[in-house]
């Protein structure tokens, strides 16, 4: 299995401000995820980001709001740009380990914008 | 597109009651099929998963299997326990990308 640490875990944030997610892995992966999930909702993917290549972003979902870095095999950084009480929210990220076809989370980043 | 339909929560039980959550599946091809759990305060964690039609994944006494002709995954446990009062997510994995599509999530509440 895949360990996965993201920084911070949790942050209270100036609204209009930025804040820049870390996601670390254990091992190389081709694949990573951002998701988000709103409070008492279900998890929406974000954006899938590969290594050497832009990030895909989902419907609803923006490059100018949430871009995404994607340097190397094991790491990954989403930025939450121009906050607003509305991004306060979990923003998980997930990466495919193919061979277990599994796919694991972080422990998650807890964001309120105040 | 894909999609992934369970029942709706809050679900109430009493301690060592008989669990069932249901959850079924819209997807093109051979999808891999998940149930993940999120805990009060935590983050979300595998619980067990089938990649195949009449797999069983089973973990911690919770079962549930791929059923291709239903396209469900139904989630069940014999007997809760409260340690098992959660957020229980269903997921489907598409075979022709490797994006997780989650449903809506089901909230567990087991009384002592």
């Amino acid at each position: 299995s895949a360990v996965i640490s993201q920084k911070p875990s949790r942050d209270i944030c100036q609204r209009g401000t930025s804040l820049t997610i870390q996601c670390q892995v254990d091992s190389q992966v081709t694949m990573m995820f951002w998701y988000r999930q709103q409070p008492g909702q279900s998890l929406t993917l974000i954006a899938t980001a590969n290594q050497g290549s832009e990030a895909t972003y989902e419907s609803g979902f923006v490059i100018d709001k949430f871009p995404i870095s994607r340097p190397n095999l094991t790491f990954s950084t989403l930025t939450v740009s121009n906050m607003s009480p509305e991004d306060s929210s979990i923003y998980l990220c997930s990466v495919l380990d193919r061979l277990g076809n599994t796919i694991y989370f972080g422990e998650g980043s807890w964001l309120t914008v105040v | 597109g894909d999609s992934v339909t369970q029942m709706e929560g809050p679900v109430t039980l009493s301690e060592e009651a008989f669990l069932t959550i249901n959850c079924t599946y819209t997807a093109t091809g051979y999808p891999s099929l998940f149930w993940y759990v999120q805990y009060p305060g935590e983050g979300l964690q595998l619980l067990l998963k089938a990649t195949k039609a009449d797999d069983k994944g089973s973990n911690k006494g919770f079962e549930a299997t791929y059923r291709k002709e239903t396209t469900s995954f139904h989630l069940e446990k014999g007997s809760v326990q409260v340690s098992d009062s959660a957020v229980y997510f269903c997921a489907l994995s598409g075979s022709r990308d490797d994006k997780i599509i989650f449903g809506k999530g089901t909230r567990l509440h087991i009384l002592p």
